[in-house]
């Protein structure tokens, strides 16, 4: 069973750059079987799409996938020695306060672009705040 | 960016009787590989979302049979036969036929 789990500081300052970290158990990050992608809610608010990340060998599949009105101060990466997933997000301010979630994402399903989350982490709060 | 819009905001059922939820998109969600990428997901209170439908109707796996889903184009239904006390949650519904992935706003289902 794929686990997921986020990690990185509950607390960021206006401005700065939140780093969070994916910890991944149960396949490795380089499997041909999944995308990686970050998700995020405010509080009491619904869910908002960061991108997606391929790390597997397959060929003509697309790396990376981002939303575009986060595109220009998100960077997603993986770190293969460590089964990991991070993600880093620049220039940070109160709206993006939120949990954050890391998500396995099957492509065993068809899908047009990336596939749908199926395996979540158990979210991280993060409030941006001086 | 595909909208997605969901009614009711929540919804109060008493245990036993259905419940329906509506998502419409603002574009057809249909691929042109002729699939409709529409997922249903439910997130219990405090916990992270899970996947319950795929491509409209394909149940994901666990999720049982009084949960159903339907529609075509730009408007959907997700149906639960029989409200049980677990069934209480937010329901989303979202698109992957487009990027960005989008979710719509939610549907908070309580027990009467």
């Amino acid at each position: 069973q794929l686990q997921l789990q986020e990690s990185g500081p509950g607390l960021v300052k206006p401005s700065e750059t939140l780093s969070l970290t994916c910890t991944v158990s149960g396949d490795s990050i380089s499997s041909s079987s999944f995308f990686w992608g970050w998700i995020r809610q405010p509080p009491g608010k619904g869910l908002e799409w960061i991108g997606s990340l391929y790390h597997g060998r397959i060929s003509g599949v697309g790396d990376t996938h981002y939303n575009p009105s986060l595109k220009s101060r998100v960077t997603m990466s993986g770190d293969t020695s460590k089964n990991q997933i991070s993600l880093r997000f620049t220039s940070v301010t109160a709206a993006d306060t939120a949990v954050y979630y890391c998500a396995g994402q099957l492509r065993g399903y068809s899908y047009a672009y990336v596939p749908p989350p199926h395996y979540w982490g158990q979210g991280i709060l993060v409030t941006v705040s001086s | 960016d595909i909208v997605m819009t969901q009614t009711p905001l929540s919804l109060s059922v008493t245990p036993g009787q259905p419940a329906s939820i509506s998502c419409k998109s603002s574009q057809s969600l249909v691929h042109s590989d002729g699939k409709t990428y529409l997922y249903w997901y439910l997130q219990k209170p405090g916990q992270s979302p899970q996947l319950l439908l795929s491509e409209v109707s394909s149940r994901f796996s666990g999720v049982p049979d009084r949960i159903s889903g339907s529609g075509s184009g730009t408007e959907f239904t997700l149906k639960i036969s029989r409200v049980e006390a677990e069934d209480v949650a937010t329901y989303y519904c979202m698109q992957g036929t487009r990027l960005p992935l989008t979710f719509g706003g939610g549907t908070k289902v309580e027990i009467k």
